[in-house]
């Protein structure tokens, strides 16, 4: 079966230009995480979705960062405004409801100029 | 808060000698441990998992870890390296997934020497 994708692979932007980030979990998986790895360290824990309601936004690095899911299919991560700090791959990962055992999509790597 | 430490950012290790990647973690509860696998330009890929059950947990690719709670470890082994085990390799820990989502040990890259 299908794993969990995101698209788009590699995303170069200009500093200040807004993104957005798609990821599309397994089917049938209630929950999904967005994830950011900066060079050299480790992942970064962002946000969680049950079904579409995230119920701690705390862990998102600024008010730049949003997110969303429609129903218990497709992500979107947005960045606004778009800071040479926010250069790293960002990864999604889908579990069943419980978090257990997550599957991680191949990321989307940002580079802001 | 829940933490993870990885030993070691590089580990090297010749061709069919064994593999010991070290991980220690923080936490105030029983924790959810978890040893993931990311390749070159790929995903995280799950390895194996503790979840409360054996303490020896055997994984894929001839992997497996043991859960000791005494010493706050996880560490991974792998009895013979072969050199397709050459990657990048996370610990993880999770107090109850979901909301906690998993925190992540800076990772470490092992190096097979032919």
């Amino acid at each position: 079966g299908a794993g969990v994708s995101q698209s788009p692979s590699n995303k170069v932007t200009e500093k200040g230009k807004d993104v957005e980030l798609r990821c599309d979990p397994i089917s049938g998986h209630t929950a999904l995480y967005w994830y950011r790895q900066r060079l050299g360290q480790g992942l970064e824990f962002l946000i969680y979705f049950q079904g579409n309601s995230a119920p701690d936004k705390s862990g998102l690095p600024s008010d730049r960062f949003s997110a969303e899911r429609t129903g218990e299919s497709v992500s979107t991560l947005t960045i606004q405004r778009t800071q040479q700090e926010d250069s790293a791959v960002y990864l999604c990962a889908s579990s069943r409801w419980d978090g257990y055992e997550q599957y991680f999509g191949p990321g989307t790597r940002l580079t802001v100029t | 808060a829940q933490s993870v430490t990885q030993l070691g950012s590089h580990v090297s290790v010749s061709e069919g000698a064994l593999v010991l990647l070290r991980c220690n973690y923080s936490s105030s509860v029983p924790p959810y441990l978890f040893w993931y696998v990311q390749y070159p330009n790929q995903g995280l890929q799950l390895l194996l998992k503790y979840t409360s059950a054996a303490t020896l947990v055997k994984g894929i690719n001839g992997f497996e870890a043991e859960f000791k709670k005494s010493e706050t470890s996880f560490h991974l082994t792998k009895p013979s390296a072969h050199m397709s085990d050459a990657a990048e390799y996370f610990c993880a820990v999770t107090l109850g997934g979901g909301a906690d989502g998993l925190t992540f040990g800076k990772g470490t890259h092992l190096i097979i020497q032919p």
